[in-house]
């Protein structure tokens, strides 16, 4: 079975600072996707970046980017110069054969 | 704009009644996939459907809870003889090819909420 753990019940971050959520997984199959989504209070759930098993490089999509370490299951994501819009739950997410999502990081930017 | 569709977005419902939560997939998606997220908690899945099919409905309870994916119209979610715990937020997802196994993307509707009195 598969599993996803985001220790970081809460974060706070600076207006324009650089934050890291971090994401562990654990699963025995070789062929896997991870995913983020963000989830603001209007509760909408937004995908934001992914990141393949076999991928060589690690996923960016503008101001984020995707810090995969395959050998310590670790998928943490990298948000660059916070902006106040960027406060909202953040998931991550496993999937191969149906799709486990963390407990979520609420992440709260400071103006 | 072409994505994920639900309604209602916001449903009230009496214990012992039925809740019909609707999910119209993006254009060119044939896969749907219900979620469910109780407060301050991340999705569960709950069921995968394609077209008339049911794929995997690990995540759904055994009673009460049903879903189909008819040829025409959208997905339906339907929950009979709802009750207080019932009580969250329902999302659906599409993706264009199966996610099993696979790395597609799902792209997520707006979510219905479910408030049973």
């Amino acid at each position: 079975a598969q599993k996803i753990t985001q220790t970081q019940p809460g974060m706070f971050v600076q207006e324009k600072e650089a934050v890291t959520l971090d994401c562990t997984y654990d699963t025995s199959d070789p062929s896997y996707g991870l995913f983020w989504y963000k989830q603001p209070s209007s509760g909408e759930m937004i995908f934001l970046i992914y990141q393949g098993s076999y991928d060589q490089q690690n996923a960016t999509e503008g101001r984020y980017s995707l810090n995969f370490q395959k050998a310590r299951k670790s998928a943490n994501l990298v948000i660059s110069a916070s902006q106040l819009g960027d406060s909202a739950m953040y998931f991550c997410a496993i999937n191969n054969n149906d799709m486990r999502f963390g407990a979520g990081t609420r992440l709260t930017v400071k103006p | 704009n072409a994505g994920v569709m639900q309604n209602p977005r916001h449903l009230v419902r009496r214990r012992g009644q039925e809740a019909r939560l609707r999910c119209s997939p993006m254009k060119g998606h044939s896969h749907v996939y219900w979620y469910r997220q109780l407060p301050e908690e991340g999705l569960k899945f709950m069921v995968y459907l394609q077209k008339e099919n049911i794929i995997d409905e690990s995540g759904m309870p055994k009673e009460r809870f049903s879903a189909e994916f008819p040829k025409e119209g959208p997905s339906i979610l339907r929950i009979q003889q709802v009750v207080r715990g019932d009580s969250a937020a329902y999302f659906c997802a599409s993706s264009r090819r199966s996610t099993k196994g696979r790395t597609d993307t799902q792209y997520f509707g707006p979510g219905t909420r479910l408030t049973v009195l």
